[in-house]
């Protein structure tokens, strides 16, 4: 399997710019997540999604954070506009809480934010 | 407010001696204890796993012992070495009543010396 896979692996943008992060989970996962890593704050669940539908969104810091899910195998997670307190990993995961790997949340390899 | 409390931050261990890393929770309606290992520039990735049901568990030289009256559970890696330098991190995961939220610990640095 692929793994979870996010793009792009790298961004820098200027403040007050869109900032469109990417992600495609594994196949068959029903849940996916996106988390933030910054070293002050550690990681942090941002909004998860099952089956589609966002089921909590109560990490996602302010309006300025959307995500959407508009089919099983891609999401995005977008910032509008960016600032230079969102540098930071984001992370994209998935999971099925069916079979033997069940509760196991794969991550993918983070995208890279620096706002400048 | 913190649901897990991890430490230590940082630790270094000699190569071939053991590592303990510690973390505690709050609540005791978290059903799933894994720990993941995020190596640089890398996604944090399984390691290990337990339910509150056991109070141990190997896979190798990995142990999580679980103490479920205290609410505590640790990481033990035995005979460390070098490639296990890497950021461990708890979690403790919450799949009741319609939620299914992993939260982390802070993260321990690992450093295994020579």
């Amino acid at each position: 399997d692929a793994g979870v896979i996010q793009s792009p692996r790298h961004e820098v943008t200027e403040m007050g710019q869109e900032v469109t992060l990417r992600c495609k989970p594994i196949s068959g996962h029903d849940y996916l997540f996106w988390y933030r890593q910054t070293m002050m704050r550690g990681l942090e669940l941002l909004i998860y999604f099952n089956n589609n539908v966002p089921i909590d969104d109560s990490g996602m810091p302010e309006d300025r954070f959307s995500a959407k899910m508009p089919n099983a195998s891609f999401s995005t997670l977008k910032i509008q506009p960016s600032e230079p307190r969102d540098s930071a990993v984001y992370f994209c995961a998935s999971s099925s809480r069916d079979g033997a790997s069940g509760n196991t949340i794969y991550f993918g390899e983070g995208s890279w934010l620096t706002v400048v | 407010q913190q649901q897990v409390k991890q430490s230590p931050q940082s630790l270094i261990v000699q190569k071939g001696g053991i590592s303990i890393i510690n973390c505690a929770y709050e609540n005791t309606a978290f059903d799933y204890f894994p720990w993941y290992q995020q190596f640089p520039g890398k996604g944090p990735a399984l390691l290990i796993a337990i339910r509150p049901d056991v109070s141990e568990k190997k896979e190798g030289r990995f142990t999580i012992s679980f103490n479920k009256s205290a609410k505590q559970f640790s990481l033990h890696i035995m005979d460390s070495q070098p490639g296990d330098s890497a950021t461990y991190f708890c979690a403790v995961l919450y799949s009741g009543a319609g939620s299914y939220q992993l939260t982390f610990g802070k993260g321990t640095k690992l450093s295994v010396i020579p």
